[in-house]
């Protein structure tokens, strides 16, 4: 079982550039989220999905966009890359509420500066 | 709205010592609670969890959590500390519409 898996790990933008953050998880699972960590902030939720074709909006969406479009995938787009989006990004899977098992798991993580 | 607090940006305590890490929440309907923790440059890993039934629950590395209803928290305890436990600890909430909400994080130190 490779869990959920995030590339790239690293990533360098210039200001205006796009580009998409890719997530993966092998576990069936129905739920999957992004989320970004600054210091001093912790999580805070991006975009978060509860199944194929089904996305909605975090604390912080603005200047990213989602798709779901398999249940395996979640990708994150970045439109037009600001400094102010510097930040570690994490990527979530879990099963949804009502099973026994709801914890999340998480990606290693993508650290990315925009200059 | 759903919400996290986690009152102590961070918390020392002596090896072999008892450690408690504080959390409160704010959700609409019965709450799932859940407990991560977060080595340097690593993902988070999941330590423990509430769902229903027992106000004390157990989970990974000795750790274990109070769930406390009329208070709205859920306070993450070990009873005695070692140093490998020192990393950053998350508290989560997951409420209505799936949604789950994390705290801002404690950095345990444990001091030997």
């Amino acid at each position: 079982n490779a869990g959920v898996t995030q590339t790239p790990k690293f990533q360098v933008l210039k200001t205006g550039q796009s580009m998409t953050l890719q997530c993966a998880q092998d576990m069936n699972h129905e739920y999957m989220s992004w989320y970004r960590q600054d210091p001093g902030m912790g999580l805070r939720l991006i975009h978060y999905s509860v199944g194929a074709g089904i996305t909605d909006q975090g604390e912080v969406p603005n200047g990213y966009n989602v798709s779901r479009s398999t249940t395996e995938d979640f990708p994150l787009r970045l439109l037009s890359a600001a400094p102010s989006q510097t930040s570690v990004y994490f990527c979530a899977s879990s099963y949804s509420t009502g099973a026994k098992n709801t914890e999340a798991f998480f990606g290693q993580g993508t650290r990315l500066t925009v200059v | 709205a759903q919400s996290v607090a986690q009152p102590e940006d961070q918390v020392n305590v002596a090896e072999g010592n008892p450690l408690t890490v504080k959390c409160t929440y704010s959700v609409s309907g019965n709450p799932y609670l859940f407990w991560y923790v977060q080595y340097p440059n690593r993902g988070l890993q999941f330590l423990l969890k509430y769902i229903t039934g027992d106000n004390l629950v157990k989970g990974s590395y000795g750790f274990e959590a109070e769930f406390n209803k009329s208070q709205t928290s859920f306070h993450l305890k070990k009873p005695s500390a070692l140093v490998s436990d020192s990393a950053l600890y998350f508290c989560a909430v997951r409420g209505g519409y799936q949604k789950v909400t994390f705290g801002t994080g404690t950095k345990l130190q444990v001091i030997p």
